[in-house]
């Protein structure tokens, strides 16, 4: 079964620290993933897109890596600010059909406090 | 920033009313989508669509329809609204694929619209 899973599924950290989330997927075939910001009340925005060959993308400060071996990806944020605070969102694409469905993980919730 | 907006933001309506919200790109995007959006959770497409004319249905089971009559506009109805279909509604377009079966386009999310059926 196609899934992608995320962790924590809540963070909170200080603002100017460091932080590492974690997506776990199982799809297959696989095209891309992405790592999308949505803030509350808002709908998600694109940070990075990774294909198969990619291991490394940075935006700024956030910088993602892809295991496509172990089917994992993390998101790292650097001097985090309190307007990192939101969901962040793992997509999976598989290449299965013209579409490119896409898979979504839950979310990892960062609250970045002052 | 995405050219693509959705309206109302916000409804509270009555069981049985029948609603339309509204989604418009100005991106000249062939593809859009709508998604369902509980809280913490997962993103479900429950409609999309190729270009006018063409819509689908997605993975999550929905009792709306919608309709592409215009490239720019992509708007969800509901016939008779109950309160399980509370939610967030979430309007995305994207440009058409490469093709091959690979997909790379990324797709541009509207605000969304937070539908609360009393």
């Amino acid at each position: 079964k196609n899934q992608v899973e995320q962790s924590p599924q809540s963070l909170i950290i200080l603002e100017g620290k460091n932080c590492t989330l974690q997506c776990n997927y199982t799809v297959s075939p696989f095209s891309n993933l992405r790592w999308y910001k949505q803030d509350t009340g808002r709908g998600p925005v694109s940070l990075t897109i990774m294909t198969f060959s990619e291991n490394t993308k940075s935006n700024g400060r956030y910088t993602a890596t892809l295991d496509a071996d172990t089917k994992q990806s993390s998101l790292h944020i650097t001097a985090s600010q309190l307007s990192d605070s939101a969901s962040y969102i793992c997509v999976v694409s598989d290449r299965g059909s013209t579409l490119g469905r896409l898979y979504f993980g839950r979310g990892t919730q960062l609250t970045v406090w002052p | 920033e995405a050219d693509i907006y959705q309206t109302p933001r916000y409804l509270v309506i009555g069981t049985g009313k029948k609603i339309t919200l509204e989604c418009s790109q100005t991106m000249g995007h062939d593809k859009m989508y709508w998604y369902q959006q509980d809280p913490g959770m997962e993103l479900h497409l429950i409609h999309y669509s190729y270009g006018v004319n063409s819509t689908e249905k997605g993975d999550l089971s929905s009792e709306s329809t919608v309709s592409r009559i215009r490239t720019e506009h992509f708007p969800l109805t509901l016939e008779s609204a109950r309160p399980s279909h509370t939610s967030q509604y979430l309007c995305a377009s994207s440009e058409a694929g490469t093709g091959g079966g690979k997909n790379t386009d990324t797709q541009y999310f509207g605000p969304g619209t937070r539908l609360t059926v009393l």
